[in-house]
Formats: structure tokens, sequence, C-alpha cells
């Protein structure tokens, strides 16, 4: 069955700390992949996709089909980007969200 | 107007009501989306619109009720829902809908009290 597992409910750094949030996927197809991001009382909102293969606020993320993983990275945290990031499959025309790991970063 | 709009942003109802939530968006995106959101957990499709003909169902019960009026709107009537019911509802939209999903555009949601 497909699924996207975020291991880390919550993710705590520190300003100007690399930050890594961990994705791994399980889908028999070539996968869509997808990182959405939910500030404190704003809407949902795409942050990434894999097939753009662009850094938006400073993040990145690279889909490894060896390891069926789609980690988003960022080298210098800001405490702006404290929020709840989603990693999600697309499959069939749905999507399929992880868990979703709450980043937070401190002063 | 690049946005999801949702209204109302916040209903309580008893378990006996009727009540509508209702979805707007003037992109022209074809396809339209209903998830549910409890707390500190991801969303949960319900159902997708595709051409203002439902294509996904997943298994949602019959006390919810969408309905797609034009290729901007969306609808979801309520009728004899639960407390476990309660959550945040969310629409979205993306441009089509098939084999690859695209981006999608989320509402900010009504959040919803069933008493």
């Amino acid at each position: 069955a497909q699924r996207v597992t975020q291991p880390e409910k919550l993710l705590s750094v520190f300003k100007g700390a690399p930050v890594e949030l961990k994705c791994n996927y399980s889908y028999s197809g070539s996968p869509e992949l997808f990182w959405y991001v939910q500030y404190s009382r704003q809407r949902l909102q795409l942050l990434l996709r894999h097939i753009s293969r662009e850094s938006i606020k400073g993040f990145t993320a690279d889909l490894n089909k060896g390891e069926t993983s789609f980690h988003l990275k960022k080298p210098f945290a800001q405490e702006e980007d404290s929020a709840m990031y989603y990693c999600a499959l697309g499959q069939g025309g749905k999507l399929i969200f992880g868990q979703g790991t709450e980043l937070s970063v401190k002063p | 107007d690049t946005e999801v709009t949702q209204t109302p942003k916040h209903l309580v109802m008893g378990m006996t009501n009727k009540k509508s939530l209702k979805c707007e968006q003037h992109m022209g995106h074809r396809a339209m989306y209903w998830y549910k959101q409890k707390a500190k957990k991801p969303p949960e499709l319900m159902f997708v619109y595709s051409y203002e003909k439902l294509s996904i169902n997943e298994s949602v019960p019959s006390r919810f009720s969408p309905e797609c009026p034009n290729s901007s709107l969306l609808n979801l009537h309520l009728h004899a829902l639960q407390p476990e019911d309660s959550a945040l509802y969310l629409c979205a939209s993306s441009q089509a809908w098939g084999a690859n999903t695209g981006e999608l555009f989320f509402g900010e949601g009504s959040r919803l009290t069933v008493l």
C-alpha cells in the first residue's frame, strides 16, 4: 500500500542551525512527491515538488529512489520557518499526507 | 483572484441540524476537493470533483453530501452529524485531476463543532 512516513513529530533547532525533515515513502510506480507547509493561522500551501528541483525559502528536497526518501533540508534555519511540514505523495489523483513534523526554530 | 475561499470560517451545529459549507475559486481550476483535518493530524481526503463530476468518494458516511453546482463552487451539505465529526474541513482546488496530482491550492478551512 502507498504510504508516507515522517518519523519525527517534533523537531526543535536553534536559529542558524541546519535542519532536515525526514520523509520516506512506499510506492510501486514513479512517485510524485511534495512538501506542504502550514504556518500558524495560515492555510496549507505548497512548499516544494520533486519535479521542479527548485529552492524555495532556502529549502531543498531531493528524491532518492534507492532509499525511497524525499527529505527536506535547509542549511540555516530561521525563526519564521517554524511551522507544520507535511510530506505528501500524489497517487492517482489523490494526495496522501504523512503525519507531519512540527518544526520549532528557537532564537 | 488566486485564492480558495471558504465560508463560514466557524460553524456550531447540533446533531439534528442541517447546514452547508461553501467553497469558491476563480482560478479556472477544474478539480475541487474536500478534506477533513483533526487537530495535530494530516488532512484526510473525503471527496474529489473533476469537471463538476464526483470522481472520488473515500467511503465517507452519507451524512456528508457534496455538491458541485458549477466549476467554481463546491458545497458540503451536513445532516445528522456526530460529535466526532467536529474538525477543520478544508477545500482545495487544482488545475486538473488525473494521473498526475499537481499542486493543490487550499482554503483556510471551516472549523465545525458538533454538539
